[in-house]
């Protein structure tokens, strides 16, 4: 089984639509990302996670929220889709005894707003 | 402003050459270094990490450089194989008590050519 999945994989929906995409892992780590990626703009971090009451604000957080509903949960939300929006959204992990620093991503959501 | 260039857009080499990506970075203070490998419409998966106190790092055919006077990481694929084709990218902490929050570069496509 993977260690970090994402849910769902694939998603089309319309401008004002609220969305949540989950994440969840079996890795025991304690850190969790939310990263989008855009052709020409690589991977921007939307929101990260230290522990379960810890969560802040990456680089580009408006329009969207986050829950971390237990060490292994990280939901994204966007409370109301936009086209610029569309993108491919990555949930990571960090925080393992041995490798501390590398971050494990889960498959990826692809996301369109029409 | 912080930036991470990665030189090359694209790169393509014959099968069985030494493939060299490089990486430089602006007004960071990284207290490690990280090479990703990303196939088509997946997560990133981590390569190596190199620490700021490292110079050179090795991993089966793969080795990473760091010179933190330079700014600047070399990574190297040798003996090249078609399986290697994929984009890569390199990421970076800020330092100064963000170690757990990576900046990604937008990657360099490797095609490596039978």
């Amino acid at each position: 089984d993977a260690d970090v999945t994402q849910t769902p994989r694939n998603r089309i929906t319309k401008t004002g639509k609220r969305i949540m995409l989950e994440c969840s892992q079996t890795k025991g780590h304690d850190r969790m990302y939310w990263y989008r990626q855009d052709p020409g703009l690589g991977l921007r971090l939307i929101y990260y996670s230290f522990d379960v009451k810890d969560i802040n604000k990456g680089e580009i957080s408006d329009g969207y929220s986050v829950s971390r509903q237990a060490q292994a949960k990280f939901s994204l939300s966007l409370e109301s889709a936009i086209p610029n929006q569309t993108a491919l959204y990555f949930c990571a992990t960090s925080g393992g005894q041995v490798s501390y620093n590398e971050q494990f991503f889960g498959p990826g959501t692809r996301l369109t707003v029409l | 402003s912080q930036k991470i260039e990665q030189n090359s857009e694209a790169l393509n080499i014959q099968e069985g050459k030494t493939a060299t990506l490089t990486c430089n970075y602006t007004n960071y203070s990284p207290a490690y270094l990280q090479w990703y490998r990303q196939d088509p419409g997946r997560g990133p998966v981590f390569l190596l990490l190199i620490r700021e106190n490292e110079k050179e790092k090795r991993k089966e055919r793969l080795k990473v450089t760091f010179d933190t006077t330079l700014k600047q990481s070399l990574f190297h694929i040798t003996a090249s194989q078609p399986a290697d084709s994929a984009t890569y990218l390199c990421a970076l902490d800020k330092g100064g008590g963000s170690n757990y929050k990576l900046t990604f570069g937008k990657g360099t496509l490797l095609t490596v050519n039978p």
